[in-house]
């Protein structure tokens, strides 16, 4: 079957980094998401990989590997706004997305 | 600002009601989707579609039917909701085309309560 695995819940530090992980078993691949989920609100986008390596976008970086199934988030200089829920979605060979549970991240000050 | 609209935030219905959820984009987006969020669970797909009149099964059909009248609109119906489905409704579209960088554009949500 298809999954993918992040972690539940992660805490962090105000002005520090956090790195969230996914991992994903996928009937083939056509790109990895990770959208920011607050607490009663839409899911928003944050980034798309579909190639190897690191993509930066401001505080946030998102990283991929195919080879070995896995991506990561990472937030650097971390805000009180940053607590949120982040999912990983991965897009299948038949263009399908499978989502992840999602990671709930508390900020403390 | 708001670009996908759900009609409603919050249901409450009682068993064996009909239910209606709706949904508006004004993007001119081709494609639209309706998931389930549970907690602990990733979104789990219902139905899409991808132009007027077209629908497809997601992952969970059962117990759910949908309609696209027109290309902004696509509602959700439960025909007898059952407790089961007290869920979280997420509305989303993206434009025409498939692709894996297409993203997409979420709606605040439907929190729907079955009692």
């Amino acid at each position: 079957g298809q999954n993918i695995d992040q972690p539940t819940e992660m805490t962090a530090t105000e002005g520090a980094i956090v790195q969230i992980n996914c991992t994903y078993q996928t009937s083939g691949f056509n790109g990895l998401f990770w959208y920011q989920q607050h607490a009663g609100e839409a899911p928003t986008f944050l980034s798309y990989n579909v190639l190897d390596g690191l993509e930066e976008k401001g505080r946030f970086s998102s990283f991929l590997s195919r080879s070995k199934g896995y991506s990561y988030l990472l937030l650097k200089e971390l805000q009180m706004k940053d607590s949120a829920s982040y999912l990983c979605a991965v897009m299948d060979s038949n263009y399908q997305l499978i989502w992840g549970a999602g990671t709930k991240l508390i900020i403390k000050p | 600002d708001v670009k996908v609209t759900q009609s409603s935030r919050y249901l409450v219905k009682r068993t064996g009601e009909k239910v209606f959820l709706e949904c508006v984009q004004d993007m001119d987006h081709e494609n639209m989707f309706w998931y389930r969020q549970d907690p602990g669970l990733g979104l789990r797909l219902i139905y899409f579609s991808y132009d007027v009149k077209m629908k497809e099964k997601g992952d969970i059909p059962e117990g759910y039917s949908v309609s696209r009248e027109k290309k902004e609109r696509f509602s959700l119906i439960l025909e007898s909701a059952s407790t089961n489905q007290t869920s979280m409704y997420l509305c989303a579209s993206t434009p025409s085309g498939v692709s894996g960088a297409n993203v997409l554009t979420f709606g605040a949500g439907s929190r729907l309560t079955v009692l």
